[in-house]
């Protein structure tokens, strides 16, 4: 089974839709990552968490919400799906032990908003 | 801001052909540099990263880059490609300027023909 696991892999749903995206980890890590990958644009961060009760905001975090309902599970929400939030998502973990910017990475989420 | 260019966007090689892939950064300081893989349908997997130290850094599957202050450049090195390196190469960098998160340059889309 992998480390870090998203749910759906993939989904279509229309404009204003509420879609969920979930992610559990079996790595122990503390540290959670929510990034979205557009073609020529690279990753950029959206939300990230370091322990069950601390939230921050990346780059891009308008139109998304996020919840850590416990140490290996973070979910992204898009409480009004628009066509522009059409991308692959990525949820990632890091162990703060490790020094920054080691992360893993699931198998990504392709949402598709129409 | 800090920022990663990946100044290429394609690059095809043959089969056994030595690889070189690009990445320049812009910083204050010396960041936190890596360089991920994406086979495709995969996740991000770290192929190796500096911190410090020797400017010339191994890595997995046979890779290397080198760390250059003066050009604040962070190639990625493979003296002899195989045809399952096809795939995109991510370039990010962290700063502790910056909160440690890690910025991903745009990718570049390695081919690689027999």
């Amino acid at each position: 089974d992998a480390d870090v696991t998203q749910t759906p892999r993939n989904r279509i749903t229309k404009t204003g839709k509420r879609i969920m995206l979930e992610c559990s980890q079996t790595k122990g890590h503390d540290r959670m990552y929510w990034y979205r990958q557009d073609p020529g644009l690279g990753l950029r961060l959206i939300y990230y968490s370091f322990d069950v009760k601390d939230i921050n905001k990346g780059e891009i975090s308008d139109g998304y919400s996020v919840s850590r309902q416990a140490q290996a599970k973070f979910s992204l929400s898009l409480e009004s799906a628009i066509p522009n939030q059409t991308a692959l998502y990525f949820c990632a973990t890091s162990d703060a032990d490790r020094g920054p910017g080691e992360l893993f990475f699931g198998e990504g989420s392709r949402l598709t908003v129409l | 801001a800090q920022s990663v260019t990946q100044p290429d966007i394609h690059i095809t090689v043959s089969e056994g052909a030595s690889l070189e892939l690009r990445c320049n950064y812009s910083y204050g300081a010396t960041p936190y540099l890596f360089w991920y893989v994406q086979s495709p349908g995969q996740g991000l997997q770290l192929l190796l990263k500096y911190f410090s130290g020797d400017t010339l850094v191994q890595g997995i599957k046979g890779f290397e880059a080198e760390f250059k202050r003066s050009q604040s450049s962070f190639n990625l090195r493979k003296p002899s490609v195989h045809w399952s390196d096809a795939a995109e190469y991510f370039c990010a960098v962290a700063a502790m300027e910056y909160g440690n998160k890690l910025v991903f340059g745009a990718g570049t889309i390695l081919r690689v023909k027999s």
